[in-house]
């Protein structure tokens, strides 16, 4: 098994453009979530999902939409980037024990 | 509301030294799960360890140990004899069971450097 994909591992952005980060898993979870890691703030969850078609926001959701169309397929967008959204984003899934397992991440730069 | 404090911003270390790592949390559940994650340099993040909220048996695992207690609302992680390999960001995570969507909320996590 992979895991947690995510790709791309690096991208830089300007202010206003658009991107969808991808995230796959291959251990047929349920739940699936997206993070952002800043510098002395830990993780903080923006967006989750329960299931294919149900999602719902987290902690820091402005800026980002998600869909989930597929079980294993949970891509967050970006739809106009901003500084602010400078970070890396870690996307995880869970199995039925609630343990969250992450994928290797994106660190992404809105310039 | 959820909260989990990591009170240690750096903890540094020589080789072979002990290192204890604080994690208090705030929950008005009773039921909910503690963990512990592991970020390395290389910057992934590996699960380490959960524990129910009704179970405060003490874990050990090779050099790593977890002391959990209710009374104090912490969930206490020790390194014996510590090693480079060690060195890493430690994080403490809270998720709770009433949500049913294992939402979890981190502390600001712990770096703990290890010197040769």
């Amino acid at each position: 098994n992979a895991g947690v994909t995510q790709t791309p591992k690096f991208q830089v952005l300007k202010t206003g453009q658009s991107m969808t980060l991808q995230c796959a898993q291959d251990m047929n979870h349920e739940y699936m979530s997206w993070y952002r890691q800043d510098p002395g703030m830990g993780l903080r969850l923006i967006h989750y999902s329960v299931g294919a078609g149900i999602t719902d926001q987290g902690e820091v959701p402005n800026g980002y939409n998600v869909s989930r169309s597929t079980t294993e397929d949970f891509p967050l967008r970006l739809l106009s980037a901003a500084p602010s959204q400078t970070s890396v984003y870690f996307c995880a899934s869970s199995n039925p024990r609630g343990t969250q397992y992450f994928g290797p991440g994106t660190r992404l730069t809105v310039l | 509301a959820q909260k989990v404090t990591q009170a240690q911003t750096e903890i540094s270390v020589v080789e072979k030294e002990d290192v204890t790592l604080d994690c208090v949390y705030e929950t008005r559940d009773t039921t909910y799960y503690l963990f512990w994650y592991k970020q390395p340099p290389s910057g992934e993040l590996v699960f380490l360890i959960r524990r129910n909220s009704f179970d405060e048996q003490n874990e050990i695992s090779g050099r790593y140990s977890w002391n959990f207690q209710k009374s104090t609302s912490s969930f206490n992680f020790t390194i014996t004899a510590s090693q480079v390999v060690d060195s890493a960001v430690y994080f403490c995570a809270l998720s709770e069971a009433s949500s049913n969507d294992y939402k979890l909320s981190f502390g600001a996590g712990t770096t703990v450097t290890v010197r040769a």
